[in-house]
């Protein structure tokens, strides 16, 4: 599975927008982009999933690049809930069934 | 039950102690996986069930770990002679279809502390 590349922290304002990016220039083209976040001491949580077209659910929305080598996450109006390690992760629907997580994005909302 | 649960929820086991984690997935779902966490890491892949079969135990560090699933539901990682580079959290995930098309349920994981 393709590798991606996340910046280690993030703050944002409650009730503003939150956009994590992701790099993955190396995706291929069966390959799926992954969302899941940690909230502490708790497990992996799915959010979103896409492969190239832009994804919207209850949780989030997905954005992703026509070259499909980047992707932002975007949470429309950030709670203090929303505080958690989020995961960027790429992988084909064959084959390989594991997730590959790398250290994620700490994403702190403040008050 | 409505998501995957995992016991104990803690567990501190002396040096060369062996322990048993327990995974209960959600009823029906075909795919179970065990990751393993260190503190500040995401977690790694130990092993993989395909109902009854572990069809990938790529990830497991050492002879040390084993798992099974013999009826293709409850799951069962055992960690012999345990060791302080053990100590970390053990997470369980399961999903319905067998590629994890619509992404993994995980519990809440075990954390072992080895002292």
């Amino acid at each position: 599975d393709a590798k991606t590349t996340q910046p280690p922290s993030m703050d944002c304002a409650e009730g503003r927008a939150a956009n994590l990016p992701c790099n993955h220039s190396t995706i291929s083209g069966n390959e799926y982009v992954y969302w899941y976040r940690q909230i502490h001491s708790q497990g992996p949580q799915y959010i979103i999933h896409g492969l190239k077209n832009n994804e919207t659910n209850e949780m989030a929305s997905l954005i992703i690049t026509e070259d499909r080598k980047s992707s932002t996450l975007i949470l429309p109006h950030a709670t203090l809930r929303d505080t958690a390690v989020y995961y960027c992760i790429v992988r084909s629907h064959f084959g390989n069934e594991k997730l590959t997580f790398g250290t994620g994005t700490r994403l702190t909302i403040i008050p | 039950g409505a998501g995957v649960s995992q016991s104990p929820r803690y567990k501190v086991a002396k040096r060369g102690q062996d322990v048993a984690l327990r995974c209960d997935p959600i009823s029906g779902h075909v795919s179970l996986f065990w990751y393993q966490q260190a503190l500040g890491q995401g977690p790694e892949f130990l092993t993989y069930f395909q109902n009854e079969a572990q069809l990938d135990k790529s990830g497991l560090p050492s002879d040390r770990f084993f798992a099974e699933r013999p009826e293709g539901s409850v799951s069962t990682l055992k960690i012999q002679r345990t060791q302080q580079e053990d100590s970390a959290v053990y997470l369980c995930a399961s999903s319905l279809a067998g590629t994890g098309v619509y992404g993994y349920t995980f519990g809440s994981g075990t954390r072992l502390t080895v002292v």
